[in-house]
């Protein structure tokens, strides 16, 4: 049980075009989804939390209005990367958990290159 | 500033010896978690102790928690060069907003 998915696994995208990222709760409702992103050789940096019909909570220094995030449903949350830059390329990972017991599962993770 | 600190931040063993990796934090946890994470891969999840508890035991792996010296332990026995890969420990807070912070993870090299 407590698989996450995302999708796509890896994606490459011109300069100024927009990504969207999803990241599903196979098997359990997710209350809250987490976005992390991980530069090379780097740990992972909390982007932003988000709640099941909520707006998003973002971190100190994430630019909501670049990176959108929807959590439109308890097993679905989606993170778009808004006019993609090069600085923007990484790895970007959701993890989704419940309030029953603050465990958080990852997902496998969304490489995004920017050419 | 990420809440775990983790040292060494390389470490690297012949194989069939035990690794051991630290994890620091600052403030009161609920639970901490190991993962671990191949080049370029996503992350796999080892081990989650609660602050109740000392110590778990996974296969190979040992975790510790000392949650009065804010700090946990992983220790991989007989490690394999298969062990090779970057381990993170992950901070779930007590209090205040629910979300996990990542330590700065150590890179584990084990040569055949």
């Amino acid at each position: 049980g407590a698989v996450v998915s995302q999708h796509p696994s890896w994606v490459i995208c011109k300069s100024g075009t927009s990504v969207k990222i999803e990241c599903r709760s196979l098997d359990f409702q997710a209350t809250t989804m987490f976005w992390y992103r991980q530069f090379p050789k780097q740990s992972l940096m909390l982007m932003a939390t988000s709640n099941e019909g909520s707006k998003a909570t973002y971190e100190q220094g994430v630019e909501k209005d670049k990176f959108l995030i929807n959590h439109a449903s308890l097993t679905l949350s989606t993170l778009t990367v808004t006019s993609a830059h090069p600085e923007d390329s990484s790895f970007y990972i959701c993890s989704a958990g419940t309030l029953l017991n603050n465990e958080q599962f990852f997902g496998p993770g969304t490489r995004l290159t920017v050419l | 500033s990420q809440q775990g600190e983790e040292d060494p931040q390389a470490l690297s063993i012949q194989e069939g010896e035990n690794a051991t990796m630290n994890c620091s934090y600052k403030t009161s946890i609920n639970n901490l978690q190991w993962y671990r994470q191949n080049s370029g891969r996503g992350l796999v999840h080892l081990i989650l102790i609660r602050s109740n508890e000392r110590e778990k035991h996974s296969g190979r792996l040992r975790v510790t928690l000392d949650t009065s010296k804010k700090s946990s332990s992983l220790l991989i026995t007989a490690s394999r060069a298969a062990d090779t890969a970057s381990y993170f420990c992950a901070t779930g807070r007590a209090s205040g907003t629910y979300k996990y912070i990542f330590g700065t993870g150590t890179r584990l090299k084990v040569l055949a």
